[in-house]
């Protein structure tokens, strides 16, 4: 069975530029969650799809969205690029349903901002 | 709030045992998981634990959680060099139910395994 698959692997934008990065989750998964790596400040949630609907969010700015499409593949958008943004952002994805299924996780896109 | 606390380095020898230690605040965990990650990669599930069991094993893994105290730990039996790698540990965010996508994750403990 295929694990996640995130593409690119890399990225590299200058400020002010936005960015769209792809997950397709393991077949059979519903929910895909999304989350932002860096040294100072973690592993931190972004927001959560199933279904095509999103069902949870964490405190980042408006800036960064995404959606989910009928397949269940996301994609995460980030505009108005700033340096800060700099990080390693990492897709999960579990079953989502009524019984716990742990999330697994894809390699990452590596973004630069310079 | 919610808050997942670990020490951030570890070194054993290889051959000996690693214990990786956790601490979280959120009592209404259901499930409390270990990652691991190598450089370059993402996050690899090694395994969890649903909140009423005290233990759970899985070939060189053993998780200890003592709810009591909010504590959780990974014991790796026979540490190899190939267990060189960032642990992570995790709990379901508070105000999801055990289904959701929010994880909260501690630091990371790096674990350096000498030969």
């Amino acid at each position: 069975k295929a694990g996640v698959t995130q593409t690119p692997r890399y990225l590299i934008k200058t400020r002010g530029q936005q960015v769209t990065l792809s997950c397709s989750p393991i077949s059979g998964h519903r929910s895909v969650s999304w989350y932002q790596q860096t040294p100072g400040q973690g592993l931190q949630f972004l927001f959560e799809y199933f279904s095509e609907t999103q069902r949870n969010k964490g405190n980042f700015p408006g800036r960064f969205s995404g959606r989910q499409f009928s397949n269940s593949r996301s994609e995460m958008n980030v505009s108005t690029l700033e340096l800060g943004d700099s990080a390693l952002y990492l897709c999960a994805s579990s079953f989502g349903g009524y019984t716990d299924s742990p999330l697994h996780f894809g390699n990452g896109t590596r973004l630069t901002v310079t | 709030g919610e808050d997942v606390e670990q020490s951030l380095f570890l070194s054993v020898r290889e051959g000996d045992s690693s214990v990786i230690n956790c601490t979280y605040t959120d009592s209404s965990s259901t499930y409390l998981y270990w990652y691991k990650q190598e450089p370059g990669a993402g996050l690899q599930l090694l395994t969890y634990i649903f909140s009423n069991m005290d233990m759970k094993q899985d070939q060189r893994l053993t998780v200890l959680l003592n709810k009591k105290d909010k504590h959780l730990s990974l014991r790796i039996a026979d540490t190899q060099t190939g267990d060189s790698a960032i642990y992570f540990c995790a709990e379901r965010g508070a105000h999801g139910s055990s289904n959701t996508g929010k994880l909260i994750f501690g630091q990371g403990t790096t674990l350096q395994v000498k030969p």
